[in-house]
């Protein structure tokens, strides 16, 4: 398997616009995380599905964010309206199970100007 | 969730035995223990998880007393590319389903 795929790796919008990431689980991977990495907050989990279902949304930040999980290969995170301090790298995990460990993707690195 | 404690950074050289002590005073009876690694501009890395006593695997050992209030990631004989970030995580994964979260972690850097 190709691990954990993220895309785009490199994001560079202009504050007010609309922004997606993109990430593919490992398949036959259950649970699905969003992470957010920045200098000053470190690593937050921002949302979490199992089974494609969000069981865990406390950690995103505001109503213009958003995550969906189609079905079980594909999932996104939306931002809209994006904003500068939006910008951080953003990471997807997945995991096979709740006990198991979490597989992560390269990140996405987001700038908002 | 158990509230983690561990060092900001550490420096060790080549070849040396790096041990990171993380605390979890408030460290529950169905919460385990779990370490990742994080090189920059990647994702983090499942290290070791363990539950109590000791666990060893090909890359680590982790360390866990008794009481269960620290535990002691073990890396031995480290090398440049052992660099990075480790981060101890402390959780309930039945009941809270598989909720990570990352402390501060502790910077390890590996001198030549």
């Amino acid at each position: 398997d190709a691990g954990v795929i993220q895309s785009p790796r490199h994001e560079v919008t202009e504050m007010g616009q609309e922004v997606t990431l993109r990430c593919k689980p490992i398949s036959g991977h259950d649970y699905l995380f969003w992470y957010r990495q920045t200098m000053m907050r470190g690593l937050e989990l921002l949302i979490y599905f199992n089974n494609n279902v969000p069981i865990d949304d406390s950690g995103m930040p505001e109503d213009r964010f958003s995550a969906k999980m189609p079905n079980a290969s594909f999932s996104t995170l939306k931002i809209q309206p994006s904003e500068p301090r939006d910008s951080a790298v953003y990471f997807c995990a997945s995991s096979r199970t709740g006990e198991d460990e979490a597989f992560f993707g390269q990140g996405t690195r987001l700038t908002v100007v | 969730l158990a509230k983690t404690t561990q060092p900001i950074s550490m420096d060790s050289y080549e070849g040396q035995e790096v041990n990171i002590t993380c605390s979890h005073n408030n460290i529950a009876t169905n919460d385990y223990i779990t370490w990742y690694q994080q090189f920059p501009s990647q994702g983090p890395r499942f290290i070791i998880q363990g539950y109590k006593t000791k666990v060893t695997n090909e890359v680590a050992s982790l360390f866990i007393p008794a009481d269960r209030k620290s535990s002691t990631l073990s890396l031995p004989r480290v090398s440049l590319s052992d660099t990075a970030v480790y981060y101890c995580l402390v959780g309930d994964w039945e009941a809270a389903g598989n909720k990570l979260t990352f402390g501060g972690g502790t910077r390890v850097l590996v001198k030549p």
